[in-house]
């Protein structure tokens, strides 16, 4: 099995510029996080995806942030206009779940590393 | 909204020590789970081990083992026979169950260092 795979890994930008971090997910798995990394706020769920649907964004910190799925092996996270405080660590996760409340494992990618200078 | 409260920023211990990491949580959640995630430096996020609330047994993973008390919102990590392995960032992580969103709430973590 490939894991989640994100894309870039590492990636350095301008202040003001289009940043998008991509994923994909595990084949089968039928949801999607993304999780955001820093030293001052730690680990956060931005947004979660069921089936392709969006089923909870309230953790995007503002509009800037925009995250797609498309289908159900693919997933972006969009930042626009990019700003040095979003330098963090995003994380893509997936799980494979039966039902809509059920358990199962969620599977991390490596990351991608941002920093907005 | 539920929070996660890890209390150590950061652990050293001898290898082959036993190591207690603590973990407090506040929920009014009736069903959910609880995780430790271990983080190398690598950065690869590591299910370490899981506990489910409606159990009353404590959950357990080779050296891994957890003291879940759920009157008092309390979910510990034991790491037995430390390695040098074992050096990371350990996350203490909650998710609900029963509707909404299946995230998970991660505490701040612990760094843990295993020294030789």
């Amino acid at each position: 099995d490939a894991g989640v795979i994100q894309s870039p890994r590492h990636e350095v930008t301008e202040m003001g510029q289009e940043v998008t971090l991509r994923c994909k997910p595990i084949s089968g798995h039928n949801s999607l996080f993304w999780y955001r990394q820093t030293m001052m706020r730690g680990l956060e769920l931005l947004i979660y995806f069921n089936n392709n649907v969006p089923i909870d964004d309230s953790g995007m910190p503002e509009d800037r942030f925009s995250a797609k799925m498309p289908n159900a092996s693919f997933s972006t996270l969009k930042i626009q206009p990019s700003e040095p405080r979003d330098s963090a660590v995003y994380f893509c996760a997936s799980s494979f779940n039966p039902r809509p409340s059920g358990y199962n494992e969620q599977f991390f990618g490596p990351g991608t590393r941002l920093t907005v200078l | 909204a539920q929070t996660v409260t890890q209390s150590q920023p950061e652990m050293s211990v001898q290898e082959a020590e036993t190591v207690t990491l603590s973990c407090t949580y506040d929920t009014s959640e009736s069903n959910y789970y609880l995780f430790w995630y271990k983080q190398p430096p690598s950065r690869q996020m590591i299910l370490v081990i899981r506990q489910e609330a409606y159990k009353q047994q404590n959950a357990t993973e080779n050296r891994f083992s957890v003291n879940f008390q759920k009157a008092a919102k309390s979910f510990s990590l034991k790491i037995s026979d430390s390695q040098l392995g074992d050096t990371a960032m350990y996350f203490c992580a909650f998710m609900k169950l029963g509707g909404g969103a299946d995230g998970l709430t991660f505490g701040k973590g612990t760094h843990l260092i295993i020294q030789p």
